[in-house]
């Protein structure tokens, strides 16, 4: 069963408008949560994490959001520019595990941003 | 500082074949890993690495082998490839405070 989820397989918006991309897992026990953004033929490259303890993270453009409750997490994009066009996968680990690296993957939402 | 190298880039083989893909980090990190990615799977875990020495099981084990003889290295092994196998693989590596630093992958094809 898939532990944490991306419904969305692609979005597209608007050179300038915000991207939104979300998440939602059902493992209760996750406590740390990551966007990582990848490009054709490169790996995925960290984004911006957040903690269970806090509800948002903002770093430049890029905010997270997370909902506890909800089990759900969404990444802000303002404004959104054509070289933000990528796959973003949500992640998350927690539990025993913490930041260790052992980490839990979406699906993967493809933006593409257009000019 | 290349941080997280792969080899090979890519790779074909065929059903019972073996082959070991290459990790190499300069970044001194402690934890190593293995993923892999399928298309609208996202990645998965196969074996970790803690430290030079020691390897654990992820979520994907079963068909792979991996050493961490070197801090700086770390390899995984298919003894007998399967179609089943056929996917892109990543290396990762952290330290205590860093989030995963990936190379670009070895995508491999079993035919």
């Amino acid at each position: 069963d898939q532990q944490v989820k991306q419904n969305s397989p692609s979005l597209s918006v608007q050179e300038g408008r915000i991207s939104i991309l979300n998440c939602d897992y059902t493992n209760s026990m996750f406590d740390y949560f990551l966007w990582y953004k990848k490009y054709p033929a490169e790996g995925p490259t960290f984004l911006i994490s957040i903690s269970s303890i806090k509800d948002k993270n903002e770093d430049g453009r890029f905010t997270v959001f997370l909902n506890k409750s909800a089990k759900h997490l969404s990444l802000h994009i303002v404004p959104s520019q054509p070289g933000d066009s990528a796959v973003y996968f949500c992640a998350a680990s927690g539990g025993l595990t913490g930041n260790t690296g052992k980490l839990i993957f979406g699906q993967g939402t493809t933006l593409q941003v257009k000019p | 500082n290349a941080g997280v190298t792969q080899t090979p880039k890519f790779r074909v083989l065929k059903t019972g074949q073996s082959m070991t893909l290459l990790c190499a980090q300069d970044m001194n990190h402690e934890y190593m890993y293995w993923y892999r990615q399928d298309p609208g799977m996202g990645l998965r875990l196969i074996h970790y690495s803690v430290g030079e020495g020691t390897t654990a099981k992820g979520e994907v084990p079963d068909g792979y082998n991996v050493s961490r003889l070197k801090k700086q290295n770390f390899l995984l092994g298919l003894e007998s490839a399967a179609p089943s196998q056929t996917s892109v693989y990543f290396c990762a590596s952290k330290d205590s405070h860093s989030p995963l630093h990936f190379g670009n992958g070895t995508r491999l094809t079993v035919t």
